[in-house]
């Protein structure tokens, strides 16, 4: 089944350990998006690709950066994580970037930070 | 700014009906859609809404107003799998997706 698969589902880190959470997908879409979504918040988009067209949330800390090496894959590095960082990072897809087309989630990876 | 409300918490009873409302201000609109997310789980697609009436989908139903900026999510015959939330999100004009916080929806038996 065409999937978009984020591993690990949970990443335990210490504080100030970089970390890196990973995600792929099997639709081949062109999009690849990258949420933060904190309990009973709304996600927090942090950035996300347009094929290799990265596109940066103006709000999204330097702490955060992104590669995305080819269609399939896409990585969140978080270079120094704090305590505030600890939350659900989920990554999502969609066809294209206009209306009707909608985003397919992963299952998610749980960051802890200790 | 951009904005999107919806109430934090409904409850309804198994077997019953169920509105959810979203209110949107946003930079322009190229759409409307609902999510479902379990807890501790990503969010599922469940509608997309682009022009004003009613799209109906087996149990559950989306209606748009846009002159009014108001949505609803409507779910008939409740069934206790169906407690979840349900994010309201709208597409802007630069095709941002601007998401609610979301409704959490408690079943009783």
């Amino acid at each position: 089944d065409a999937m978009v698969i984020q591993n690990p589902r949970y990443q335990v880190t210490q504080f100030g350990k970089p970390v890196t959470l990973s995600c792929s997908q099997t639709l081949n879409h062109n999009v690849m998006y990258w949420y933060q979504q904190k309990s009973s918040q709304a996600p927090k988009l942090l950035f996300h690709y347009y094929d290799k067209d990265f596109n940066n949330e103006a709000d999204t800390p330097d702490n955060f950066q992104s590669r995305r090496p080819n269609t399939s894959f896409c990585f969140l590095d978080i270079r120094s994580p704090g305590l505030g960082d600890a939350a659900m990072y989920l990554c999502a897809t969609s066809r294209d970037r206009g209306g009707g087309y909608e985003q397919y989630f992963g299952p998610g990876t749980r960051l802890t930070v200790t | 700014g951009q904005n999107i409300d919806q109430p934090t918490e409904m409850t309804a009873t198994e077997g019953a009906i169920v509105q959810i409302n979203c209110t949107y201000q946003t930079s322009g609109f190229n759409g409307l859609f609902w999510y479902q997310q379990h807890a501790g789980e990503a969010p599922t697609f469940l509608s997309y809404n682009v022009l004003d009436g009613l799209e109906e989908k087996g149990r559950f139903s989306s209606f748009l107003s846009r002159s009014k900026g108001y949505s609803y999510l409507l779910l008939k015959e409740l069934q206790m799998k169906d407690s979840a939330s349900y994010l309201c999100a709208v597409l802007d004009s630069n095709y941002q997706l601007i998401w609610g916080a979301g409704t959490k929806l408690i079943i009783k038996p």
